[in-house]
């Protein structure tokens, strides 16, 4: 129990062009989905904390324009980076949890993550 | 002072030895904490999580925590080389999550 699917794993695409990535809780209903971002050999950097039908919550620092989160049901929440430059190459990962009881009660749940290369 | 030190390493230990990892922390209100694993190029697996203080063994792990220290452990024993990864670990006060910057481990074969 307690999956989160995360897709696609690797993606490759042109600079300019828009990626959208999903996160997807398999067998639990997610109330909150949180979005990280990792650079080689670096400890997660949380970008934004995604609600269940309400906007995200940014970090500071974090482009709300560039990286649009979509949190439209309790099983998904989307990521997309807009006009995505070199820079913005990276390893995505999600994670999903549920405030409450149960296995999935007050811990994340990760996915496998998505390595991002923009050429 | 940050939320959740831990110690980034790297640590590396022969085969079969007894690994001990650890977290240190300031907020008395967390609750559950937790032990990830993190493969390269992977998200981070979790391993163990416990409530409140005490101990749990899973197989090769344990899960120490220690409220009135602050502090929390993993040990694992019988390392193997696939138990080489970075070790994050992460606690709770409600709906805040705090994790640790990771430890790497590598075991020699």
């Amino acid at each position: 129990g307690a999956v989160v699917s995360q897709h696609p794993s690797w993606v490759i695409c042109k600079s300019g062009t828009s990626v959208k990535i999903e996160c997807r809780s398999l067998d639990f209903q997610a109330t909150t989905m949180f979005w990280y971002r990792q650079f080689p050999k670096q400890s997660l950097m949380l970008m934004a904390t995604s609600n269940e039908g309400s906007k995200a919550t940014y970090e500071q620092g974090v482009e709300k324009d560039k990286f649009l989160i979509n949190h439209a049901s309790l099983t998904l929440s989307t990521l997309t980076v807009t006009s995505a430059h070199p820079e913005d190459s990276s390893f995505y990962i999600c994670s999903a949890y549920q405030l409450g009881t149960g296995r999935a009660g007050n811990i994340q749940y990760f996915g496998a993550g998505t390595r991002l290369s923009v050429l | 002072q940050k939320e959740v030190e831990q110690d980034p390493g790297p640590l590396s230990v022969p085969e079969g030895a007894i690994v001990s990892l650890n977290c240190t922390y300031s907020n008395s209100a967390f609750q559950y904490f937790m032990w990830y694993r993190q493969y390269s190029r992977k998200g981070p697996e979790l391993l163990m999580y416990t409530y409140s203080s005490g101990n749990k063994e899973d197989g090769r792990f344990t899960a120490q925590v220690d409220k009135s220290s602050k502090y929390i452990s993993l040990f694992i024993r019988d390392s193997q080389p696939s138990d080489s990864a970075t070790y994050l670990c992460a606690m709770t006060s409600g709906n805040q999550f705090y994790f640790g910057t990771g430890t790497s481990l590598t075991v020699i074969p």
